[in-house]
């Protein structure tokens, strides 16, 4: 079957860091780029972060960038997101996507981060 | 970054009747080699989004041929030409012609 997992997130005082991965199956991972979206509670849906294929391109939206980094392990069909130096704004489910035509058409059921004292 | 506005913000909606959704950019969603990058998803409550349409019209598999894209340049609209009980939830559009990505505000969309 066609899926993405995500996996890693919970609770974390302002500063700290985590780590999310998402586990891809059931499809060519290394063929398609893939992004990071998150959802803050009953609000809207923001696009964090993307990688290429071969992990050599990137961008971040500017509100994670020098605090996020993205990556991935095609031989573990695996997409990660460290984020550190962690605020309460960052506070949202994050869902890893597939990439194809320029949007995201598989979607994860999301990981919720949350970031409080 | 790119300014996606929808109209309007809650549509409510009689079953077998027809919704439209209009979604507005601040630039050009128009690529150099003539694509449009623009799609739209539909969220239910704890779900995660799906894709409907893709590149202005293109309907993604499983999709009901109910579910319509149309537009270009900056200016589109999604259109249900029934409304069926399962359509309920918001429907965000998204440009991925310019980084970052960004997604309209979101439009819900209710039974009367």
């Amino acid at each position: 079957e066609v899926q993405l997992a995500e996996s890693g997130g919970g609770l974390v005082q302002p500063g700290g860091s985590l780590r999310l991965s998402c586990a891809a199956s059931g499809f060519a991972f290394n063929s398609y780029w893939m992004s990071w979206v998150r959802q803050a509670p009953g609000k809207g849906l923001e696009w964090v972060a993307i990688i290429n294929q071969d992990g050599s391109v990137k961008y971040f939206v500017d509100s994670v960038k020098g605090r996020f980094t993205i990556s991935r392990d095609n031989a573990e069909n695996s997409l990660y997101l460290q984020m550190n130096s962690l605020r309460a704004e960052d506070t949202a489910v994050y869902y890893c996507t597939r990439d194809i035509h320029r949007t995201g058409d598989l979607w994860g059921q999301g990981t919720m981060v949350t970031v409080s004292s | 970054d790119v300014v996606m506005t929808q109209s309007p913000l809650s549509l409510p909606v009689t079953p077998g009747q027809p919704a439209s959704i209009s979604c507005t950019s601040t630039q050009s969603l128009v690529d150099s080699d003539g694509t449009t990058y623009l799609s739209w998803f539909h969220q239910r409550p704890g779900q995660p989004p799906r894709q409907l349409i893709y590149k202005v019209s293109y309907r993604d598999s499983g999709v009901p041929d109910r579910f319509s894209g149309s537009g270009s340049g900056t200016d589109f609209t999604l259109k249900i030409s029934r409304v069926e009980a399962e359509d309920v939830g918001i429907y965000y559009c998204l440009q991925g012609r310019h980084w970052p990505r960004t997604f309209g505000q979101g439009t819900k969309v209710e039974i009367k």
